[in-house]
C-alpha cells in the first residue's frame, strides 16, 4: 500500500519568514495530494491541493509543488503569521475517475508549525 | 448545511465497557470515513464506505472494533469491549466521492476515554 513520510516534525519559524514541510509518497500511482491544517483542539481541514497533472499551485501565501519523478510534494507558506501556527498534515491518494466514491487518503505523521512573533 | 455531525463529543468509560460512536455526513456525499488520532500513531484510517458500501477496514484494530453504515446520513463505531488503549480522539469524514472532488469534511471528533 501506500506509505506517506513528513518532515520535519516541528518546525519553528520567525513571524514573515517562510515555512516549507516536505513528503514523499511510495505508489507512483498516487495521484491527488492534499495538504490539512488542525489547530489545537480543532478538525483537520483542507487548506490546498493539487493533482499530478500540475506542478505547482497557489493560494495566496500557500503554495504546494509536486516532482511526479522524485514522488515527493511540498507545502510552502510565505509571510507566515501567528495564526499558521498549527499541524500540517500531507497526505496522498489514487483519485479515481468515476464519481461513485473517493479512494482513502494516506496521511502523513504530521509537522507541528511554530510562528514566533 | 450544519457540516459532519458526530456524537458524543466526549465519552467516558471504563474498561470492558461498550461504546457507541456516531457519524451523520454532509447530505449528498457519497463517501465517508473514520479516523482516530493519538499522539503516539497520528491520523490513523480506520474504516471507510463509498455508497454505504464498507470497502476498505483494513486498519480496523481488532475484532472489537465493528462499524456500520445503515443508510447514506448515519455511521456508527462502535468498540466492544472497550481497553485503556482505545483512548483517542475518533473522527468521522465525509466526501461528496466524485471524481473531481475528493475533498474530506471532518467533523469535529469525539473524545474518548478508557479508564
Amino acid at each position: 500500500g501506500e506509505n506517506v513520510e513528513q518532515h520535519p516534525s516541528t518546525l519553528s519559524v520567525q513571524e514573515g519568514d517562510s515555512a516549507v514541510i516536505k513528503c514523499t509518497y511510495s505508489d507512483s500511482a498516487s495521484n491527488y495530494f492534499p495538504w490539512y491544517k488542525q489547530e489545537l483542539g480543532k478538525r483537520p481541514q483542507l487548506i490546498i491541493d493539487i493533482r499530478s497533472n500540475v506542478g505547482e499551485k497557489k493560494d495566496q501565501r500557500i503554495a504546494v509543488t509536486l516532482n511526479k519523478t522524485a514522488k515527493h510534494f511540498s507545502l510552502h507558506i510565505t509571510e507566515t503569521q501567528p495564526e499558521d501556527s498549527a499541524v500540517y498534515f500531507c497526505a496522498a491518494s489514487k483519485s479515481r475517475l468515476s464519481n461513485f466514491g473517493n479512494e482513502k487518503l494516506t496521511f502523513g505523521t504530521g509537522t507541528r508549525l511554530t510562528i514566533i512573533p | 448545511d450544519a457540516g459532519v455531525i458526530q456524537s458524543p463529543r466526549h465519552e467516558v468509560t471504563e474498561m470492558g465497557q461498550e461504546v457507541t460512536l456516531r457519524c451523520k455526513p454532509i447530505s449528498g456525499h457519497n463517501s465517508l470515513f473514520w479516523y482516530r488520532q493519538t499522539m503516539m500513531r497520528g491520523l490513523e484510517l480506520l474504516i471507510y464506505f463509498n455508497n454505504n458500501v464498507p470497502i476498505d477496514d483494513s486498519g480496523m484494530p481488532e475484532d472489537r472494533f465493528s462499524a456500520k453504515m445503515p443508510n447514506a446520513s448515519f455511521s456508527t463505531l462502535k468498540i466492544q469491549p472497550s481497553e485503556p488503549r482505545d483512548s483517542a480522539v475518533y473522527f468521522c469524514a465525509s466526501s461528496p466521492g466524485t471524481s473531481r472532488n475528493n475533498e474530506q469534511f471532518f467533523g469535529p471528533g469525539t473524545r474518548l476515554t478508557v479508564l
